[in-house]
C-alpha cells in the first residue's frame, strides 16, 4: 500500500534553515507528482510546491518562491523540501502528497505531516 | 492566480441534517476541483475529484456538483464521523485551496 512519511521538522530559529523529507514507498516513485502542503495553527491548506517524476516540471507558491526549493531523489524514493530564511509565518504543518494519477491532481495519498515551528 | 473562496466558514447542523458547503472559483476552472475532508490532528482525505466524481470507499451521502466558477459539495443525511473541516481545491493551474468549512454539531 501507499504510504508517504515526512520527516525533519523541528524548532528553528528566525533566518535558519530545514530540509525536510518525505520517504515513499507502495507505487512506482518515478512516475508520479509530488506535491508539498502545508497547514499552519488552526489554519486552512496552503499549496507550496510540486515536482514532477522527473523534475522536469517545478512550480512554487509565490509565497515561498526563492526561499524554498523542492527536489527528488527517484533511486531512493525520496522528496526533499529545503526551506531557506525561515520566518515566524513558516510555522505549519507540512505534508508531502502524491497525486491520483501519474499525468497530475488530486492529491490523494498524504504523509502524517512533520512540524516546524519558527521561533527565537 | 487563481482564488478559491468556500461558505460558510462555520457551519452547525444535526446528524441527519442535509449539508451544503459552497466553493467560488476567481475564474473558470471547468470541473478542475476537488474536495477534501479533515479531521484535528490528521491529513486531509480525497472525497470527490472533477466536481462530481465520489473516490473510492467514500460513502455514496456525499456528492458534488458544478462547473465552471460555482461549486458545491452535499451531504445527504449528516453522521457523527461527518463533524470535521472540508475544503475544496482547484487543480486547473497549479494547486489552490478554499479556506475551509468546520461543521460543527449544533
Amino acid at each position: 500500500q501507499v504510504q508517504l512519511v515526512e520527516s525533519g521538522g523541528g524548532l528553528v530559529k528566525p533566518g535558519g534553515s530545514l530540509r525536510l523529507s518525505c520517504a515513499a514507498s507502495g507505487f512506482i516513485f518515478s512516475d508520479y507528482y509530488m506535491s508539498w502542503i502545508r497547514q499552519a495553527p488552526g489554519k486552512g491548506l496552503e499549496w507550496i510546491s510540486d515536482i514532477s517524476g522527473r523534475s522536469s516540471y517545478i512550480n512554487y507558491a509565490d509565497s515561498v518562491k526563492g526561499r524554498f526549493t523542492i527536489s527528488r531523489d527517484n533511486a531512493k524514493n525520496s522528496l526533499y523540501l529545503q526551506i531557506n530564511s525561515l520566518r515566524a509565518e513558516d510555522t505549519a504543518v507540512y505534508y508531502c502528497a502524491r497525486a491520483k494519477y501519474s499525468s497530475g491532481w488530486p492529491l490523494l495519498y498524504w504523509g502524517q505531516g512533520t512540524l516546524v515551528t519558527v521561533s527565537s | 492566480d487563481i482564488q478559491m473562496t468556500q461558505s460558510p466558514s462555520t457551519l452547525s447542523a444535526s446528524v441527519g441534517d442535509r449539508v451544503t458547503i459552497t466553493c467560488r472559483a476567481s475564474q473558470s476552472i471547468g470541473t478542475w476541483l476537488a474536495w477534501y475532508q479533515q479531521k484535528p490532528g490528521k491529513a486531509p482525505k480525497l472525497l470527490i475529484f472533477k466536481a462530481s466524481n465520489l473516490e473510492g470507499g467514500v460513502p455514496s451521502r456525499f456528492s458534488g456538483s458544478g462547473s465552471g466558477t460555482e461549486f458545491t459539495l452535499t451531504i445527504s443525511s449528516l453522521q457523527p464521523d461527518d463533524f470535521a473541516s472540508y475544503y475544496c481545491q482547484q487543480y486547473k493551474t497549479y494547486l489552490t485551496f478554499g479556506g475551509g468549512t468546520k461543521v460543527e454539531i449544533k
